[in-house]
């Protein structure tokens, strides 16, 4: 069975760090390009940063750049998310998703269950 | 951008739901749906406007094209309670999500 597995998530004061992990199973995690996207409480969801099969590119949103940075271990199946300099508004449930590419299209077609980061003093 | 509207709405079991998306530019056909259920990550229904993901049922369809789309719900069902989510992929790879309709049984 496909899987994706995050975890690291916690309590974290304002102005600290946290690196989040995403595990990938049930396929060849190193033909795909990874997400993370964020959902704040009763909000929408929230694109936060992307990298390619090979690690070739990576992308932010504007709101993390430069604070985040993503990263993966293609031996290890592994999906990284390190996260510095955070703000309460940071607090979310953090999803690590599957890049599909169909044609000229692209969706998420897998999904973990996400790992939660509450940022407060 | 994309604009989701209702936020939220009620229907009966066996009912037609339909939510509306708008894009603020013309994203032609790149436009998807997910439906996310209380305490889980969101799930793949519909990509590229209209076709359907593996396992989805018949009674979910996407119509829409430009700016203006559509995700329609034929005969709800119980287990179709979840939030409902579209999502450009025009814009690579960044792809922005509606705000979300919850569907109410």
């Amino acid at each position: 069975e496909e899987q994706l597995l995050e975890s690291g998530g916690g309590l974290v004061k304002p102005g600290g760090s946290v690196r989040l992990s995403c595990g990938a199973s049930g396929f060849s995690f190193r033909s795909y390009g990874m997400h993370w996207v964020r959902q704040a409480p009763v909000a929408g969801l929230e694109w936060v940063a992307s990298i390619t099969s090979t690690s070739s590119s990576i992308d932010y949103a504007h709101a993390v750049r430069g604070r985040f940075t993503i990263s993966r271990d293609n031996a290890k199946n592994s999906l990284y998310l390190q996260m510095n300099a955070l703000r309460p508004e940071d607090t979310a449930v953090y999803f690590c998703t599957r890049r599909l590419d169909y044609g000229d299209h692209w969706y998420f077609d897998l999904w973990g269950r996400g790992t939660q980061v509450v940022v407060s003093s | 951008q994309v604009t989701q509207s209702p936020s939220s709405l009620s229907a009966s079991v066996g009912g037609r739901v339909t939510i509306s998306c708008r894009a603020s530019q013309n994203i032609h056909n790149y436009l998807n749906w997910y439906q996310q259920k209380p305490g889980k990550g969101p799930n793949l229904l519909i990509y590229a406007v209209s076709n359907l993901h593996d396992g989805v049922p018949s009674r979910f369809s996407g119509s829409g094209s430009g700016t203006d789309f559509t995700l329609t719900i034929s005969g709800l069902q119980p287990e179709d309670l979840a939030t409902y989510f579209c999502q450009q992929s025009y814009d690579t790879p960044r792809g922005t999500f509606g705000q979300g309709t919850k569907v109410e049984i």
